[in-house]
């Protein structure tokens, strides 16, 4: 298995415009997280998904966000409407509940910048 | 809510100096807790865990301890190699949620030769 991987690793936007990201998560985890990250800080939990299900949003995520994870395997990451406040790295995470040693296993990462 | 506090970086240090990057925490209940490692363009790799009260991580002579009674995790290695020039995470999970964690601002070192 390669990890965790995420598409596109950077995008430039301009205000206003719609993006989209895309995770994929180690084949055989269940549960999928999506988490931002601004320069200087630590990474924010955004929300999370098992399987298909997005069990828990963080109020971080407006209305302008919205997250889907049709099949229980792929995630996207929909922004609206960007903002320049929305530029950051934004990082996806997934992982096998249910074990004993469960941990979270991180992508690279996509890094948007909005212009 | 849960909040990690980690030391304020920058650390700078020599090669083959003795590491410490302090790491406290407030959460109800039990926690696991976490080191994370970003290296530059890259992005979070676990470097440690533990998961219970006075369990000790340790992975690439990196150590922490869970201490319970002051509510810390501390990072320490005793000979630091340029190649541990990084950003360290400290975070903590509840345990049955690895993956929704609580991180920490982070600590940058920078070792030299």
């Amino acid at each position: 298995d390669t990890g965790v991987s995420q598409d596109p690793r950077h995008k430039i936007t301009k205000r206003g415009q719609n993006v989209t990201f895309r995770c994929d998560p180690i084949s055989e985890h269940n549960r999928l997280y999506w988490y931002r990250q601004t320069l200087g800080q630590g990474p924010e939990f955004l929300t999370y998904f098992q399987n298909e299900a997005q069990l828990e949003k963080s109020r971080l995520l407006s209305d302008r966000f919205s997250a889907e994870r049709p099949k229980g395997s792929f995630s996207t990451l929909e922004i609206q409407r960007t903002e320049q406040g929305d530029s950051a790295m934004y990082l996806c995470a997934s992982s096998l509940e249910g074990t004993v040693n469960t941990e979270a296993f991180f992508g690279q990462g996509t890094r948007l910048t909005v212009v | 809510g849960d909040s990690v506090t980690q030391m304020e970086g920058p650390v700078t240090l020599s090669e083959e100096a003795f590491l410490t990057i302090n790491c406290t925490y407030t959460a109800t209940g039990y926690p696991s807790l976490f080191w994370y490692v970003q290296y530059p363009g890259e992005g979070l790799q676990l470097l440690l865990k533990a998961t219970k009260a006075d369990d000790k991580g340790s992975n690439k002579g990196f150590e922490a301890t869970y201490r319970k009674e002051t509510t810390s995790f501390h990072l320490e290695k005793g000979s630091v190699q340029v190649s541990d020039s990084a950003v360290y995470f400290c975070a903590l999970s509840g345990s049955t949620n690895a993956g929704k964690s609580t991180f920490g601002d982070g600590t940058t070192l920078t070792v030299k030769p």
